[in-house]
């Protein structure tokens, strides 16, 4: 099983709304990331996580926080978000450690705040 | 910081035929991993090759290959027989302890 699935698909928000992102693989990887893609963008890293451990923040800001309750699944818990939010997120795992191995993508959550 | 430079943010190519994307990118690492990654319209992103920095050999894979040129450092795609099927949005990616795209190539085939 080679595949990285990501729940929902679409998701319309509004800013006062909380909700997750969800993840999963089955690859038996050790490191998860979460991107954020704009159209015609390359993807912008978010968070990695190694062995189920937050390893990497890019300075996001808090109304994102992520969670990998175990070594198949990366959450994205979303609070308060602004319509600059609106994105394609993206998933990905890969062996570890992270960055020296190909990462294998979902589908994305293309993610709309109203 | 790494910054990794794609100069071409759209190209085409006949089908059949061949197609260069160039990649430059900046480090003062010495070992690092490159990467291409396609990612087809509403498609996953998914990997073309990937290269390892301390390797002088440069990786293929079926009709993908590259020229990597450590020194000037520099990572260009070569696509030969192009099919309908390759055209998407390329990124190229240097990867250390994180990965970093490049702003991507849009290629076109053209039947």
């Amino acid at each position: 099983d080679t595949e990285v699935t990501q729940t929902p698909k679409h998701l319309v928000m509004g800013m006062t709304n909380k909700k997750s992102l969800k993840c999963e693989q089955h690859m038996g990887h050790r490191a998860m990331y979460w991107y954020k893609q704009k159209a015609k963008k390359p993807p912008e890293l978010m968070f990695v996580y190694s062995y189920e451990k937050l390893s990497i923040n890019e300075s996001v800001p808090s109304r994102f926080s992520p969670e990998c309750p175990n070594s198949s699944l990366l959450n994205l818990h979303l609070h308060a978000l602004q319509p600059e939010d609106s994105a394609l997120y993206l998933c990905a795992s890969s062996q570890d450690p992270p960055g020296k191995y190909e990462q294998y993508f979902g589908p994305g959550t293309r993610l709309t705040v109203t | 910081a790494q910054t990794v430079t794609q100069s071409q943010p759209e190209m085409s190519v006949q089908e059949a035929e061949t197609v260069t994307l160039s990649c430059t990118y900046d480090t003062s690492e010495s070992d690092y991993y490159l990467f291409w990654y396609k990612q087809p319209p509403s498609r996953q992103m998914i990997l073309v090759i990937r290269q390892e920095a301390y390797k002088q050999q440069n990786a293929t894979e079926n009709r993908f290959s590259v020229n990597f040129q450590k020194a000037a450092k520099s990572f260009s795609l070569k696509i030969s027989d192009s099919q309908l099927g390759d055209a998407a949005m390329y990124f190229c990616a240097f990867s250390y302890d994180k990965v970093i795209f490049g702003p991507g190539t849009s290629l076109s085939v053209i039947p």
